[in-house]
């Protein structure tokens, strides 16, 4: 069974920019959870999308928002990049909701400059 | 503020030495997911434990759920350098994931 895929892998966008990431879960998942990682916070919970609903959010601004599609793909955009928003992006699937076992994707690393 | 502390932050080990890792809370979680991250990768899911008092043992690593489900405890014995990485753990409460800051192992040969 294929694993979570997240694409890209990495980016470099400018102050300003927006941005969209995207995370395909393991085939039968409907639950994507989308994580921020940085040396300094840790593994920060952004949101988490069931069934294409939003079901939980993090104390992120509302520059970080998220859907999720029929097929449970998920896509979540940054908008208006700033310095800090540099950082591991990690798509973790769940067959339910992220009570269950989650399985996370190699990440994208994203440099704002 | 971490809801989940961490502890030790960094430790760098000989091969063959023992090691504990520490996870600990204020609040009371359903459940508890230990998670091994290596460089450029994501989380890998190691154990989850759900009764107060549980104890797993995969290998030569022991997972320990606190008796009052708020705090935990990883053991690995002889370890090896595949050990090397990122630890963490991860409370489940109200069903949201809630991570420690991590245990950055360095196991030398």
């Amino acid at each position: 069974k294929a694993g979570v895929t997240q694409t890209p892998r990495y980016l470099i966008k400018t102050r300003g920019q927006q941005v969209t990431l995207s995370c395909s879960p393991i085939s039968g998942h409907r639950s994507v959870s989308w994580y921020q990682q940085t040396p300094g916070q840790g593994l920060q919970f952004l949101f988490e999308y069931f069934s294409e609903t939003q079901r939980n959010k993090g104390n992120f601004p509302g520059r970080f928002s998220g859907r999720q599609f029929s097929n449970s793909r998920s896509e979540m955009n940054v908008s208006t990049l700033e310095l800090g928003d540099s950082a591991l992006y990690l798509c973790a699937s769940s067959l339910r909701l992220a009570g269950d076992e989650q399985y996370f994707g190699p990440g994208t690393r994203l440099t704002v400059t | 503020t971490q809801l989940l502390e961490q502890s030790p932050q960094f430790l760098s080990i000989q091969e063959g030495e023992n090691l504990t890792v520490y996870c600990n809370s204020s609040s009371v979680f359903s459940s508890l997911q230990w998670y091994r991250q290596e460089p450029g990768e994501g989380p890998v899911l190691l154990v989850t434990v759900v009764t107060g008092g549980e104890v797993k043992k995969l290998k030569r690593l022991t997972f320990q759920f606190g008796d009052a489900r708020k705090d935990s405890s990883l053991h690995i014995t002889a370890a090896q350098p595949g050990d090397t990485g990122l630890y963490l753990c991860a409370g489940v409460g109200f069903n949201k994931f809630y991570f420690g800051s991590g245990t950055k192992l360095n196991v030398k040969p």
